[in-house]
């Protein structure tokens, strides 16, 4: 069974830096992209960027570039999303989506992870 | 970036009724080449992630009901849903994924009337 499993609830300062986990299973980690998500309370959903577990090669929303570092680890396969100087309006849930690759239908994000809440408070 | 601007943002639907959503793109996603619109459609319910629906404008994803349609071609998209259940009652959002950044549309609340 095809699963993205992230990591749990963080609370963070303002300034602070994150990392949430999303662990791949049930099917073969280097053939499909991942992608990660964040949803504000309430509101709708934005992308951030996208990571090729094939050398970790990256591309970042331009609104992220510079906060945001995308990684992945072929040996637990699993991907990182790291997000530093945090700010209030960080607040929200952050999903990892598989979507796109080599053995992929289409590059829709046909799994997604259970999402991470990530609060920034002071 | 790629806008997608849905209609309505929210509408309620008697039982069994058919409910309509609107997606237009400020850009064609059609690849004519392949012939393929680079749109699918989320519905998420509360407290869950995105489920996918819909991919290339018109398949169905696995598993998916088939009073889930797609439809649409270039810049302008529809997502019916043909007799509405009580578990339909989530957001519904179009994606573009043609273009680099990913966008989504501001989604559309279906409740039921």
């Amino acid at each position: 069974q095809v699963h993205l499993f992230q990591s749990g609830a963080e609370v963070k300062k303002p300034g602070a830096s994150v990392k949430v986990s999303c662990k791949a299973s049930g099917y073969t980690f280097t053939t499909y992209y991942l992608h990660w998500v964040r949803q504000a309370p309430g509101q709708g959903l934005e992308w951030m960027g996208i990571v090729n577990p094939v050398g970790s090669t990256t591309t970042y929303a331009q609104r992220f570039q510079g906060r945001v570092t995308m990684t992945s680890d072929t040996s637990t396969t699993t991907v990182y999303m790291e997000l530093s100087s945090l700010r209030f309006e960080d607040t929200a849930v952050y999903y990892c989506a598989r979507g796109g690759g080599i053995a992929a239908l289409s590059d829709a994000f046909d799994i997604w992870g259970q999402g991470t809440v990530v609060t920034v408070s002071s | 970036d790629i806008v997608l601007t849905q209609s309505p943002d929210s509408l309620a639907v008697s039982l069994g009724e058919r409910a309509t959503i609107n997606c237009k793109s400020s850009q064609s996603l059609l690849y004519s080449s392949k012939n393929k619109n680079y749109l699918a459609w989320y519905q998420q319910k509360p407290g869950q992630p995105p489920k996918l629906l819909i991919y290339w404008a018109s398949t169905r994803e696995s598993g998916v009901p088939d009073r889930f349609s797609g439809s649409g071609s270039g810049t302008d998209f529809t997502l019916t849903i043909s007799s509405l259940q009580a578990e339909d009652v989530a957001v519904y959002y179009c994606q573009q994924y043609y273009y680099t950044p990913r966008t989504f549309g501001q989604g559309t609340k279906v409740e039921i009337k």
